[in-house]
């Protein structure tokens, strides 16, 4: 079973500020199954980044992934107002399909 | 519109059932595999369970293995989680999200709460 952890647990930055958020596996992912998640509170998630480093559908191109084997990070290269939520790294290769603990992003 | 609903949600008792449903629409549900996530409140997301296109691949989380069962029915294109056992633990809000390998989990419902509780 594939552990994920995520940090730092809280970050605070202002808008326009870059933001870089981690997510490391307990064993290696396979074929890059690593997706980032966006939620805000009381919504539902919405899906960022696929395959460890491919736009979603719609996404900004402000949100960028990178990484491989068991260390992955996504990049918010300058905050919006809107960026402000929590950030979830999920693996899908295998089963059971972890999700990280999470990453919020609050203003400073 | 592309969209899933999921509904059923509700109070029940420990020990309790629920049975739990996912309508899809605007989409070849058929084709797909789909999952179960759920959040307790003020919690991170916890995945439950996933079911393959046809049925012939269903996974469990080892916290409800035992108690939950996942089914399909792709001529309604509805998704079901039958909740057996339920503990206050199983306290969430319960997602349903479309499976689309190799773009994982690129569509979701807006959820809908369970509460166990006395």
């Amino acid at each position: 079973e594939i552990v994920l952890t995520q940090s730092p647990g809280t970050l605070s930055l202002s808008p326009g500020e870059r933001a870089t958020l981690s997510c490391r596996a307990s064993q290696s992912v396979s074929s890059s199954y690593l997706a980032w998640y966006q939620q805000k509170p009381g919504q539902a998630p919405r899906l960022l980044i696929y395959g460890a480093s491919s736009r979603a559908t719609g996404i900004p191109d402000r949100f960028s992934g990178s990484g491989s084997g068991t260390d992955f990070t996504l990049t918010i290269s300058r905050l919006e107002p809107e960026d402000f939520a929590v950030y979830y790294c999920q693996q899908y290769g295998s089963s059971p399909r972890a999700f990280g603990q999470g990453t919020k992003v609050e203003i400073k | 519109e592309v969209q899933l609903v999921e509904s059923g949600g509700g109070l029940v008792k420990p020990g309790g059932s629920l049975r739990l449903s996912c309508a899809a629409s605007g989409f070849t549900f058929s084709s797909y595999s789909m999952n179960w996530v759920r959040q307790a409140p003020g919690k991170g997301l916890e995945w439950v369970s996933s079911i393959s296109s046809s049925s012939s691949y269903i996974y469990y989380a080892d916290s409800v293995k035992g108690r939950f069962t996942i089914s399909r029915d792709n001529a309604k294109n509805s998704l079901y989680l039958q909740m057996n056992s339920l503990r206050a633990e199983d306290t969430a809000v319960y997602y349903c999200a479309r499976d689309r390998i190799p773009a994982a989990f690129d569509l979701w419902g807006r959820g809908t709460l369970v509460t166990v509780s006395s």
